[in-house]
């Protein structure tokens, strides 16, 4: 069965330096990876994706992820922290197989800015 | 279009009250789900849906119930409510699942915030 571990559940960088948030998965079949964005008291928000293709991928707000099957990793990154970057950030990865494809998350990454 | 909605986005039970969380998407989407969001859990997913008149159980679905009459409306009911169901309740859809046999992406909802006391 699939699986998403996120190490970390608290990640606190200083505004201008990179971000850097782990995402590991486990998977029998080649994964569709997912990153979502909560702001406090929002849903979430799609910030990238891979599914085939190209391993590096950009998303929204500057941020991008590599997958790397080698390592069955996914992290995500942003070269400068902003302060509206503050938020809890979720990896997630799709099922495969007869569950109908759905989404399984890793338990969020809560990032903190500090100016 | 509106997405996905849902309402209310507060609500505050007592032990043993029921109540129907509601869910409308516009996107013509075949799959629905529900999600609940609870402090260092992540999502963890109720119930869902791939279409009108067929749901199946997720993760975590008991004390709730699920019903899927249109394309459009995906409600969760509240049986009993119990202090352990105090959580965020997220509505998400998406497209069926691709010719490769995997799905693409999910829109979320605002999100309902329930206490039961």
């Amino acid at each position: 069965a699939q699986s998403v571990t996120q190490l970390g559940s608290h990640v606190s960088v200083s505004e201008g330096a990179l971000v850097l948030l782990r995402c590991n998965y486990s998977s029998s079949v080649p994964p569709y990876l997912f990153w979502y964005v909560q702001y406090p008291n929002q849903g979430l928000q799609l910030l990238l994706k891979y599914t085939t293709g190209a391993t590096l991928v950009k998303g929204i707000n500057g941020f991008e992820a590599e997958f790397k099957k080698s390592e069955t990793s996914f992290h995500l990154t942003k070269p400068s922290a902003h302060m509206s970057d503050a938020a809890e950030y979720f990896c997630a990865v799709t099922d495969y197989g007869g569950s109908q494809g759905n989404l399984i998350f890793g338990k969020g990454t809560k990032l903190s800015v500090k100016p | 279009n509106a997405g996905v909605t849902q309402t209310p986005k507060f609500q505050v039970l007592k032990t043993g009250q029921s109540m129907t969380l509601q869910c409308a998407q516009d996107m013509n989407h075949e799959y629905m789900s529900w999600y609940r969001q609870d402090p260092g859990m992540g999502l963890r997913l109720i119930h869902y849906s791939v279409g009108a008149g067929i749901t199946d159980q997720g993760e975590v679905p008991n004390g709730y119930n699920v019903s899927r009459s249109t394309t459009e409306d995906f409600p969760l009911r509240l049986l009993s409510a119990a202090p352990s169901q105090t959580s965020v309740y997220f509505c998400a859809s998406r497209d069926a699942l691709l010719a490769s046999g995997r799905a693409d992406t999910q829109y979320f909802g605002p999100g309902t915030r329930l206490t039961v006391l």
